[in-house]
């Protein structure tokens, strides 16, 4: 079964650091990997993916990830951290068991991102 | 940009009352999707549907179902509503084709008392 890890709750941060969210995963066959950030009451909104390509990706508001196939890794990252980052960060893999390509996701736990002044 | 619609926003109901949630999804998407997120929970697959047909189900309970409509909009169709069926239902849209990326709707915050 395909899968994803978040192994943190929470990542505390101060305003200015880097900061990285860290995500793992577990497919049979090539993973197509995403990131969604969550604010409070409101929907997700995607982030970044890796589908093929290039190991490190860039994304919206700054954020990048890199994809580690070794490591079965795909750790979320920015160079310097916003007080409005603070949010519920998703890693998703998408589920290609289906055998088709309308695969739905399959989300970590989340980590909760808290960036302070 | 058009986003994914959902309504209502938020909906109380009470146990054993039935249920519909509506998702528009961004226009030219021909790929909807159906989520649960329980408080404090990762969200959960339900249904999905491609160009007007199911494609797939993940964790639906019996008590629900969902079709797509000739305008690509869906409906989520709840019965016989049970505390534990409280949660955010988000629904998500994307276009196969350029990436499989989904975007999401706000979500519907259900309430059963």
């Amino acid at each position: 079964a395909q899968s994803v890890a978040q192994p943190e709750d929470q990542v505390n941060v101060a305003e200015g650091n880097p900061l990285t969210v860290k995500c793992t995963y577990s497919v049979s066959g090539n993973p197509y990997l995403f990131w969604y950030v969550q604010y409070p009451n409101r929907g997700l909104q995607f982030l970044l993916k890796y589908i093929t390509g290039d190991n490190l990706v860039k994304g919206s508001y700054g954020f990048e990830a890199e994809f580690n196939k070794s490591q079965t890794s795909f750790h979320l990252k920015k160079p310097s951290a916003l007080v409005s980052d603070s949010a519920l960060y998703f890693c998703a893999v998408r589920d290609m068991n289906y055998g088709g390509s309308q695969g739905n996701l399959i989300f970590g736990k989340g980590t909760k991102l808290s960036v302070k002044p | 940009a058009a986003g994914v619609i959902q309504s209502p926003r938020h909906l109380i109901k009470e146990k054993r009352e039935t249920a519909t949630l509506k998702c528009y999804p961004i226009p030219r998407h021909d790929t909807v999707y159906w989520y649960q997120q329980g408080p404090g929970q990762d969200p959960q697959f339900l249904i999905s549907f491609y160009e007007k047909m199911q494609s797939d189900k993940g964790s639906i309970p019996d008590r629900f179902s969902a079709q797509q409509f000739s305008d690509y909009h869906s409906e989520l169709n709840m019965s016989s509503l049970e505390l534990g069926d409280s949660a955010l239902y988000f629904c998500a849209s994307s276009l196969e084709r350029t990436g499989y990326e989904q975007y999401f709707g706000p979500g519907t915050r259900l309430t059963v008392t």
